[in-house]
């Protein structure tokens, strides 16, 4: 069966840094982009970045450079999605989903991550 | 930035009627090879965003044929021709033409009346 799973919930103070994962399995995970989703508490889905994880070629939404980091690693086919510093506004559901080709985008999703930042 | 705006953004919909979404783009979303890369997710309450439709019209499997998708350039519409309890949720279009800058639009609620 085809799946990405992300990583639990976690739940962090403004100013912490925080890494988590999606781990896709059932397909050749180096063919896929891994894209990642944030959707704030009711409210719609935001595009933030994707990664390749055959060479690690990265790019993001303007609305998120330099807010977050987005890397693979192909040994153990998994994505990740990091910050160095969270905020408040970080507090979202987080969701990854792959994407083929430009034919072929977010077909599988992950379960999503819920992360929240609050002192 | 390409922006994505869909209408209407709550849509009470009776059992057994049909329901329409509009997604509006800002620029065209037909890429250089002539195809338009324009897809549009489901997402139920509490579950991940499923994909219904990829390049305006082509239903994913396992999508009902009740769903259709249409249009092009910058105008597409989501239909379905009779509305299901499972049907409830938000419906986002996404384009992903211009890479890699995707958009998603904001999102329409479709309830049951």
């Amino acid at each position: 069966e085809v799946q990405l799973v992300q990583s639990g919930a976690e739940v962090k103070k403004p100013g912490e840094s925080l890494k988590i994962s999606c781990k896709g399995s059932g397909y050749t995970f180096t063919n896929y982009w891994i894209g990642w989703v944030r959707q704030m508490p009711g409210k719609g889905l935001e595009w933030m970045g994707i990664v390749s994880p055959g060479d690690s070629d990265t790019r993001y939404s303007p609305s998120f450079q330099g807010q977050v980091s987005i890397s693979a690693d192909k040994s153990i086919s998994t994505a990740y999605l990091q910050w160095s510093s969270l905020k408040a506004s970080d507090t979202a559901i987080y969701y990854c989903a792959r994407q083929e080709s430009i034919e072929n985008v977010f077909d599988i999703w992950g379960q999503g991550t819920m992360v929240t930042v609050s002192s | 930035d390409v922006v994505l705006t869909q209408s209407p953004l709550s849509l009470p919909v009776t059992l057994g009627q049909p329901a329409s979404i509009s997604c509006r783009s800002s620029q065209s979303l037909e890429f250089s090879d002539g195809n338009t890369y324009l897809n549009w997710f489901h997402q139920r309450p509490g579950q991940s965003p499923r994909r219904l439709i990829y390049k305006v019209s082509n239903r994913d499997s396992g999508v009902p044929d009740r769903f259709s998708g249409s249009g092009s350039g910058t105008d597409f519409t989501l239909k379905i021709s009779r509305v299901e309890a499972e049907d409830v949720g938000v419906y986002y279009c996404m384009q992903n033409t211009h890479w890699p800058m995707y958009t998603f639009g904001q999102g329409t609620k479709l309830e049951i009346k």
